[in-house]
């Protein structure tokens, strides 16, 4: 059974800062990789979706990294803003697009 | 105006109540999900429907059911709530096979429910 683990599973850090989240999985034979944004009552925003065959995505700030072999990813946010505070989750899919969540990185980015 | 939308999207309920969960989706997806997120953990899918015709249990059905009466509409119905499935759900749609479209599922803003 595929699992997926965030850490840490909470992260405060003063604007202006580089930062990364980690996502590990279990199960290296996956589709793709996702992240998400979730904000309070807006439901979940799809930031970057990493291929299996590749290794990174990038968008503005955002930069996503893929090493299946390992089971990992990052999520490294640079020069970081108060709108980047939100909670942060990564999904592996394996097939017929059922996606496995992690339990999220819930991030403050304080002025 | 949102492409996926939830009603209600919160609601306080007691154990035993019939409880319908209704998504409506504007993009014209095929595909449509339901899932649950509770606190400190993960969305985990209840329900999934590739089609109309077409539906299929995830990885927490037990205690729920789902009607897919459209394209555009996806419903989910506790048909005897309890406590523990006070949760916040998510409906959710992908078209992995459309012009220029990739594998991203577009997820409703959510509907918080309250099982006392």
């Amino acid at each position: 059974k595929q699992e997926v683990t965030q850490i840490p599973a909470a992260l405060s850090v003063p604007e202006g800062e580089n930062l990364v989240l980690n996502c590990s999985f279990t199960d290296s034979a996956i589709y793709n990789l996702q992240w998400f944004r979730q904000d309070p009552g807006k439901g979940l925003t799809s930031l970057l979706l990493i291929q299996s065959s590749q290794r990174e995505q990038t968008s503005g700030r955002l930069n996503a990294s893929l090493d299946k072999s390992s089971g990992r990813s990052t999520l490294y946010i640079a020069a970081s803003q108060p709108g980047d505070s939100a909670t942060y989750l990564c999904a592996v899919q394996k097939g017929a697009q059922k996606l496995v969540f992690g339990q999220g990185t819930r991030l403050t980015i304080n002025p | 105006d949102a492409d996926v939308t939830q009603t209600p999207r919160n609601r306080i309920t007691k154990t035993g109540k019939r409880i319908m969960l209704e998504c409506s989706q504007t993009k014209g997806h095929d595909r449509m999900y339901w899932y649950r997120q509770d606190p400190g953990l993960g969305l985990r899918l209840i329900y999934y429907s590739f089609d109309v015709k077409d539906i299929n249990k995830g990885e927490i059905s037990d205690g729920y059911s789902v009607s897919r009466q459209a394209q555009a509409k996806f419903s989910l119905s506790l048909e005897s709530a309890i406590p523990n499935q006070t949760a916040l759900y998510f409906c959710a749609t992908s078209d992995p096979f459309g012009t220029g479209s990739t594998d991203t599922q577009y997820f409703g803003p959510g509907t918080r429910l309250t099982v006392l």
